[in-house]
């Protein structure tokens, strides 16, 4: 069975600090792995999604890497800014016809000014 | 253009009492998705419906029910509600399978006391 672990659980940085998020999974025969960002009250936004045959995509100040041989994935948040704060999950789908992501527990980033 | 709507936003309810949570999306997206969050936790996904008529369980449907009887409407179902139903609830939708193009709603948050 498929499982995603997510570390740190928490994480607290100072304003303009580079910061790496991390992923790991214990089935490497996915499909792709998402990012997904959810404010308190809101619901999920997708950040980056990187396909099985990729290793990594970008997106302004966020990079997404996957080394799915090993298992893992992070995501690297440049010069952070309080309106980075919020809890990032990680999700995974088996296959191209797959319907379930399966998440990770995510990972809370407060950035202070 | 609204996405994904759900209602009520928050709800109390008694052991054993029943209630429908609603879904609504304005995109005709052919799938449709309904997960729960427990705290600290990732989501798990409850039912899926891959069109108007067809529904499957996903990974922990038990003590819910749901139809899909138009392309648009996928609501879900209490019976008898128990306590470890206390959880955020999200509906999702998405043009085709695969992890592609996922659009959440902001969630319903619901306590059975």
């Amino acid at each position: 069975k498929q499982e995603v672990t997510q570390i740190p659980a928490a994480l607290s940085v100072p304003e303009g600090e580079n910061l790496v998020l991390n992923c790991s999974f214990t089935d490497s025969a996915i499909y792709n792995l998402q990012w997904f960002r959810q404010d308190p009250g809101k619901g999920l936004t997708s950040l980056l999604l990187i396909q099985s045959s990729q290793r990594e995509q970008t997106s302004g100040r966020l990079n997404a890497s996957l080394d799915k041989s090993s298992g893992r994935s992070t995501l690297y948040i440049a010069a952070s800014q309080p309106g980075d704060s919020a809890t990032y999950l990680c999700a995974v789908i088996s296959n191209q016809a797959g319907t379930a992501l399966i998440f990770g527990k995510g990972t809370t980033l407060s950035v202070s000014s | 253009n609204a996405g994904v709507t759900q209602t009520p936003k928050f709800r109390i309810l008694k052991i054993g009492q029943s209630m429908t949570l609603q879904c609504t999306q304005d995109m005709n997206h052919n799938y449709m998705y309904w997960y729960r969050q427990d705290p600290g936790m990732g989501l798990k996904l409850i039912y899926y419906s891959v069109g108007a008529g067809i529904t499957d369980k996903g990974e922990v449907p038990n003590g819910y029910n749901v139809s899909r009887s138009t392309t648009e409407d996928f609501p879900l179902r209490l019976e008898l509600a128990a306590p470890s139903q206390t959880s955020v609830y999200f509906c999702a939708s998405s043009r085709t399978t695969g992890g592609y193009g996922y659009t959440f709603g902001s969630g319903t948050r619901l306590t059975v006391v």
